[in-house]
């Protein structure tokens, strides 16, 4: 069945960087495109970034344009987030999803001083 | 980007109720939408794909209808494991937009 298990949340002031990892099982990883979408605490949910199957085509929310980055890693089944220029209002659970259909269990990220 | 506005934001029912939860967006989307059920502390669950068809082992309590810019899901008869807040999905384009939510409590 499908997996996805998110890794590397954590504290970060305000200015800092962090890397979300994906680990993807269940399927054939490299036929899919993959998602991140964020929900802060008490909040809704927000879409934040699209790869394709083979990376060659991404797409970003304007709320994280210039800052994240999606890239992901077929060979070792693998999603990434990496995350500079962190704010505030980028303190949310993070989930990694098979397109839109199945998401992981998500990775808390908290950016204070 | 396409606004997705959900309604009502809460509502209260009871077990065995019909409750029909709406989604209007800003601009035509096909049917190119997806409804999600997440409960507290728990990853959202697809409920429905392409605004009527339901993803596999989802009870057939739940139905979805609409095309173009108005959206619906209905829960035929609510059950207590409904009670949760549900949201909309459009995947017509990027970026991608959900509706603000919909919390389902128990009267």
């Amino acid at each position: 069945q499908v997996q996805l298990v998110e890794s590397g949340g954590g504290l970060v002031k305000p200015g800092g960087s962090l890397r979300l990892s994906c680990a993807a099982s269940g399927f054939t990883f490299s036929d899919y495109y993959m998602s991140w979408i964020r929900q802060a605490p008490g909040k809704g949910l927000e879409w934040v970034s699209y790869i394709s199957s083979s990376g060659s085509t991404i797409y970003y929310a304007d709320s994280v344009k210039g800052r994240f980055t999606i890239s992901r890693d077929n060979a070792k089944n693998s999603l990434y987030l990496q995350m500079n220029s962190l704010r505030a209002e980028d303190t949310a659970v993070y989930y990694c999803s098979l397109g839109v259909d199945y998401w992981g269990q998500g990775t808390l990220v908290t950016v204070s001083s | 980007a396409i606004q997705m506005t959900q309604s009502p934001s809460s509502l209260s029912a009871s077990v065995g109720d019909r409750v029909t939860i709406t989604c209007r967006a800003s601009q035509g989307i096909r049917n190119d939408l997806g409804w999600y059920q997440q409960k507290p502390g728990k990853a959202p669950k697809l409920l429905i794909y392409a605004a009527s068809s339901l993803q596999s082992g989802v009870p057939s309590r739940f139905s979805g209808s609409g095309s173009g810019t108005d959206f619906t899901l209905t829960i035929s008869s609510l059950q207590p494991e409904d009670f949760a807040t549900y949201y909309c999905l459009q995947d017509y384009n990027y970026p991608h937009t959900f509706g603000g939510g919909t919390k389902v409590e128990i009267k």
